[in-house]
């Protein structure tokens, strides 16, 4: 079946340091990639998305790309903030010949936590 | 346009009690998910509802669990004779078009559901 793997965390960094969290996935079928952050106490917000191989995604300074060679989306950005302290998600849906209706398959999740 | 929104936010039941999670989908999205996130983990999908229909339900357990999404009104997920490891959060999301792959879901704050 689908899976989703993240680089484990906390990850703790300082402000403006660079971030890469790793995501690797596996799926039968042609995926959508998603990342996806939570603040403390809310839901998920979409961060970014690549639906194709090769697509780039990007929002407020991150970055993703679909890599089908290595089945991989790393998330980046190259000087994070306080405020970039969140949960971070990377998931997956799958086409699965038209039968998994955009279910979202996720990772466990990787805690970062920017200092000052 | 208000998003996704879900009552209630904590919900502290006794053990062998009934819970309600309800879920309002944003204005004009027709269809619904319903996710579970156990402490420490990724979000599990739980069932996927279109208006008056359960689509996909393959994430749900056998017993004890339902869900609804009635022509009028918010979803329902239905939890009956609740037990300790039901402790999760259960966020529901919505989407504007026909369960696909590639669209992007918006998800609700969640419920807190603490089983004592």
């Amino acid at each position: 079946g689908d899976s989703v793997t993240q680089m484990e965390g906390p990850v703790t960094l300082s402000e403006e340091a660079f971030l890469t969290i790793n995501c690797t996935y596996t799926a039968t079928g042609y995926p959508s990639l998603f990342w996806y952050v939570q603040y403390p106490g809310e839901g998920l917000q979409l961060l970014l998305k690549a639906t194709k191989a090769d697509d780039k995604g990007s929002n407020k300074g991150f970055e993703a790309t679909y890599r089908k060679e290595t089945t991989s989306f790393h998330l980046e950005k190259g000087s994070v903030q306080v405020s970039d302290s969140a949960v971070y998600f990377c998931a997956l849906s799958d086409d699965a010949g038209g039968t998994s209706y955009g279910k979202l398959t996720f990772g466990q999740g990787t805690i970062l936590t920017v200092h000052p | 346009n208000a998003g996704v929104m879900q009552n209630p936010r904590h919900l502290v039941r006794r053990r062998g009690q009934e819970a309600r999670l309800r879920c309002s989908p944003m204005k004009g999205h027709s269809h619904v998910y319903w996710y579970r996130q156990l402490p420490e983990e990724g979000l599990k999908f739980m069932v996927y509802l279109q208006k008056e229909n359960i689509i996909d339900e393959s994430g749900m357990p056998k017993e004890r669990f339902s869900a609804e999404f009635p022509k009028e009104g918010p979803s329902i997920l239905r939890i009956q004779q609740v037990v300790r490891g039901d402790s999760a959060a259960y966020f529901c999301a919505s989407s504007p078009n026909r369960g696909s792959h590639s669209y992007e879901q918006y998800f609700g704050p969640g419920t807190r559901l603490t089983v004592t």
